[in-house]
């Protein structure tokens, strides 16, 4: 099956850029999408396929592709956006599975 | 309003069974895939199974497959998911989606509150 690698933790001051990378070879035929998790409430979409955001979600949320690796972007990061943050992609051992990545902490200075 | 409610989870000891249920409204529950996703306490986030928009399509990480079955009453707006021979590994909230999956493009949303699933003795 496939494996999605993410960075455990990164840090981030407020107003700041940061970017979160997903390295996996399935990312070479497969978008990534990205979910936001905060303790103790449901995930929530901020990107997916080439670089679409749900209704709602801020624009300084942004992603990117190239090779194995998918990215999302923070730009201007703000309070709210102290999270972890997760990729996901289809796994390519088979058809309509599905791949998490490891996750990565964002903390927002 | 988009809403996914899910019910269903508690306290069960190891080798036991347990149906999740998932009810939906608010958008096209019968044109859409669904899909199962747990997180254990201090883990990230892990699929566990989708179903198509007909319930004949039905997919399964490794960890489950063959103890979970994952099931939709389209005239209910309801997703289920059956659960047998749990174990403490099972233990975790699992959230219902909906999903589009399309290609090289997927994506789960929305999203229910979660429900908790703890196994032990």
């Amino acid at each position: 099956s496939s494996e999605l690698t993410q960075d455990p933790a990164v840090s981030v001051a407020l107003g700041q850029t940061v970017r979160i990378t997903c390295q996996g070879d399935s990312l070479r035929s497969y978008f990534a999408s990205w979910y936001q998790k905060k303790p103790g409430q449901a995930p929530v979409l901020v990107i997916y396929g080439q670089n679409n955001r749900p209704s709602g979600i801020p624009d300084r949320f942004s992603g990117s592709n190239s090779g194995n690796t998918a990215s999302l972007t923070i730009t201007g990061a703000q309070a709210e956006d102290e999270a972890d943050y997760y990729c996901n992609s289809r796994d390519t051992s088979g058809s309509h599975l599905y791949v998490f990545g490891t996750g990565t902490k964002v903390t927002v200075l | 309003e988009v809403q996914l409610v899910e019910s269903g989870g508690d306290l069960v000891q190891p080798g036991g069974s347990l149906r999740l249920s998932c009810a939906a409204s608010g958008f096209s529950f019968s044109q859409s895939w669904m899909t199962w996703i747990r997180q254990a306490p201090g883990r990230g986030l892990e699929w566990v199974a989708n179903i198509n928009q007909d319930g004949r399509g039905k997919y399964y990480v490794d960890s489950v497959k063959g103890r979970f079955t994952i099931s939709r009453d389209n005239a209910k707006n309801s997703l289920y998911l059956d659960m047998n021979s749990l174990r403490a590994e099972d233990t975790a909230f699992y959230y219902c989606a909906g999903a589009l999956l399309a290609g090289t493009v997927h994506k789960f949303g929305p999203w229910g509150r979660g429900t908790l699933v703890t196994v032990s003795s």
